[in-house]
């Protein structure tokens, strides 16, 4: 089962911020928290992870608490080709396992 | 960057029959792919993990002998859908372990079976 709770749906105006929440109330101490996006009928790519410290990237900041039990996205300056269904997803790794298990994900719109 | 090719993009094929999907690393060795599946407007479900060298791992409900995973180097795996019907229909994605990101992912296989 997914180890995260998002909300179904965002909107956000073009040149915005958008920000994207994640609840991950049950992580474990050395599980990462990724972040992923997928633009219809296409694979879903990398945007960003990160363990305890807030991250940035060319592409988003990760804002993650510092309990960790819930993390931000944030895309500075949103443009409409930023519309796409962000996942919030916790790496499951273990002596046996190491793989990712996707959420139901936000479905994000910008408009213009 | 990491790459990841899936091929075909798009198949259709009629029912009772096989069909294979490769998914390869181009620029990396990945020990280690997933098989996910994808309904319409549904999020990803993970249908397997392979390692090279060894037997795949099915998540609980995935028939094995359904869908059949060969992970035989480590640039390469395959799933190949067999005896297809019309409920196998859906968007497959593979993923490889081992890039600079962690995990990345092909662009996927739209089956179509009539």
């Amino acid at each position: 089962d997914a180890k995260t709770t998002q909300p179904p749906s965002m909107d956000c105006a073009e040149g915005r911020a958008a920000n994207l929440p994640c609840n991950h109330s049950t992580i474990s101490g050395n599980e990462y928290v990724y972040w992923y996006r997928q633009i219809h009928s296409q694979g879903p790519q990398y945007i960003i992870h990160g363990l305890k410290n807030n991250e940035t990237n060319e592409m988003a900041s990760l804002i993650i608490t510092e309990d960790r039990k819930s993390s931000t996205l944030i895309l500075p300056h949103a443009t409409l080709r930023d519309t796409a269904v962000y996942y919030c997803i916790v790496r499951v790794a273990n002596y046996n396992t190491d793989k990712l298990i996707f959420g139901t994900g936000t479905r994000l719109q910008v408009f213009p | 960057g990491a790459v990841v090719s899936q091929h075909p993009s798009r198949v259709i094929c009629k029912s009772g029959t096989s069909v294979k999907i490769e998914c390869r690393s181009l620029d990396f060795q990945a020990t280690t792919m997933f098989w996910y599946r994808q309904f319409p407007k549904k999020s990803l479900m993970l249908m397997a993990t392979s390692n090279e060298g060894s037997k795949a791992t099915y998540e609980q409900g995935v028939e094995k002998d359904k869908f059949l995973i060969n992970h035989a180097s480590l640039t390469l795996s395959t799933l190949t859908v067999t005896s297809a019907h019309p409920e196998d229909s859906s968007f497959y994605i593979c993923s490889a372990s081992g890039g600079p990101y962690g995990y990345t992912f092909g662009s996927g296989t739209r089956l179509t079976v009539v």
